[in-house]
C-alpha cells in the first residue's frame, strides 16, 4: 500500500525531554511537511523540505527540529525548548499538483 | 493579520441544504487554492483545488477563486450527514525550491438528517 506513515500513534512527553515523531513515505513524493493541531484548530506549518538535505522552517519552527537525509523520510524532533507541545502533528507528502497526502497523525501530550 | 482567514463556525444545516463555506487570503502571491475535509483525528483529504479564479464543479462541490478580491468559497449542494466534518481551506505559495502551504482555521459542519 502505498501512503504515508507516522508513529507512533501516541506519545508522552516529559518535563526536559526531547523526542522525535516519524515519517515515512513510498509514494516516491521529493516534498514533505510537518504541521501542528491544537484542539478546533486548523493546520500550522511547522517545517517543509522540498529535497533531501534541504529544508524550511515554517510560520511555528521554534522548538522543533528536522532532517531530511532520506527521501522517503523526514523525522520530526520536539525540543524541550518547546513549551507547550500538547497537540496532534500531521505530517503530509505533496504530489501533483500541490496536493497533500497527510498521514494518520501523532498525539504528543506531556506527562 | 493571518495570511488566511476562515469563517470558524461551527455551522449546523439540515439534511439537503446548500452550505457555503469561505476564507479570504492577503497575500496576492498564493497560487493554488484548496479545500481538504478532515474527520475527527485524521488526516485532512483534498476535496478540490483551482489554479486560477472562476468556478470548479466536481459532484455536489464547486469551487469558486475570485482573486480581485482574495476570496475563495466551496459550496456544497443538497448536503448529506456524511459531509459532517471540518473543512479548511488551503493556499500554496510557490518558491524557486519549494511549495509553501498555508491552512485556514478551519469550519466545523454539521448536517443535521
Amino acid at each position: 500500500d502505498g501512503g504515508i506513515t507516522q508513529s507512533p500513534k501516541y506519545l508522552f512527553r516529559k518535563e526536559g525531554q526531547n523526542v522525535t515523531l516519524s515519517c515515512e513515505q513510498n509514494l516516491n513524493h521529493d516534498a514533505m511537511y510537518w504541521y501542528r493541531q491544537d484542539p478546533g484548530q486548523g493546520l500550522r506549518l511547522i517545517y517543509y523540505s522540498q529535497i533531501v538535505n534541504d529544508f524550511q522552517k515554517g510560520d511555528i519552527a521554534e522548538g522543533y527540529s528536522v532532517s531530511r537525509e532520506k527521501k522517503e523520510s523526514f523525522p520530526l524532533t520536539v525540543t524541550s525548548a518547546q513549551k507547550n507541545p500538547t497537540a496532534f502533528y500531521l505530517c503530509a507528502s505533496r504530489g501533483q499538483p500541490e496536493k497533500l497526502f497527510f498521514g494518520s497523525g501523532t498525539q504528543l501530550s506531556v506527562l | 493579520q493571518k495570511e488566511v482567514e476562515q469563517d470558524p463556525g461551527p455551522l449546523s444545516v439540515p439534511e439537503g441544504a446548500i452550505v457555503s463555506l469561505n476564507c479570504t487570503y492577503s497575500n496576492s502571491a498564493f497560487q493554488y487554492f484548496m479545500w481538504y475535509r478532515q474527520y475527527s483525528r485524521k488526516g485532512p483529504e483534498l476535496l478540490m483545488y483551482t489554479y486560477s479564479s472562476g468556478n470548479k464543479e466536481d459532484g455536489r462541490f464547486t469551487a469558486q477563486v475570485d482573486k480581485s478580491s482574495k476570496y475563495i468559497s466551496l459550496f456544497i449542494r443538497d448536503s448529506q450527514p456524511s459531509d459532517s466534518a471540518t473543512y479548511l481551506c488551503a493556499m500554496s505559495l510557490m518558491y524557486s525550491s519549494a511549495s509553501k502551504i498555508i491552512f485556514g482555521s478551519g469550519t466545523r459542519l454539521s448536517i443535521r438528517p
